[in-house]
């Protein structure tokens, strides 16, 4: 069952702006991750957020988690065209399993 | 130069024929998984197995089987029973300790239906 929903379905943004990805889901979890995908390419893990954390910064990625609204937030600012990909949430919660969202498709322009 | 290797990137089947799909990783991880992504749409987790010789269904097991006699092997096949078998298939592993924490992908195999 997929319990994170990430919205927009896609964005396209041009180079320089910041591109920001939401992510909600429904029972409670331990962490949330985000992931990018390339076009026909396997998943990269980007940045994990534990459940009693609010912020968390990783170069040019910011990644807020709400645990009472049950949503999580990707900004990538001063985007880049390598940044085009599609970005996915996935929550962890009991049981050790990870659960995706169907994800949001970024496109950069240069 | 360690990760996970799907062979092959592209596969056909025949209706009635079963396919097998590789995953080989030397990342020395215990926990690996086998997920089935559909166009446009997110990963569905079909089968996993946290040690050798022992796996466990996912949410969308009907027409998979799977095997994990190595450590470093988990092949996933493709039965005839799986009457929708084309997706991008994506094996994952994860380190000790860390099973939800980060998972490692290989590239994907681009199953098709002939």
């Amino acid at each position: 069952s997929q319990q994170g929903e990430e919205d927009p379905q896609a964005l396209s943004i041009q180079e320089g702006e910041n591109a920001t990805m939401n992510c909600s889901y429904k029972t409670s979890i331990n962490n949330l991750q985000w992931y990018r995908q390339n076009s026909g390419r396997g998943l990269v893990h980007l940045i994990l957020i534990r459940s009693n954390e609010r912020e968390k910064h990783s170069g040019r990625l910011r990644v807020t988690l709400d645990t009472s609204k049950k949503s999580s937030s990707l900004l990538i600012t001063a985007s880049r065209a390598a940044d085009t990909a599609s970005y996915f949430c996935a929550t962890a919660g009991r049981g050790n399993m990870l659960t995706f969202g169907g994800g949001t498709r970024l496109m950069v322009k240069p | 130069d360690g990760g996970i290797t799907q062979s092959p990137k592209y596969l056909f089947r025949k209706e009635g024929q079963n396919v097998t799909l590789s995953c080989e990783q030397n990342l020395n991880h215990d926990a690996m998984y086998w997920y089935r992504q559909d166009p446009g749409q997110g990963l569905r987790l079909i089968y996993y197995s946290q040690i050798v010789n022992d796996f466990q269904k996912g949410d969308i097991a009907e027409g998979y089987s799977v095997s994990r006699e190595k450590k470093e092997s988990f092949p996933l096949t493709v039965t005839s029973a799986q009457k929708n078998p084309t997706a991008f298939y994506l094996c994952a592993s994860a380190p000790p300790g860390a099973t939800n924490e980060k998972l490692f992908f290989g590239s994907g195999t681009q199953l098709s239906v002939l």
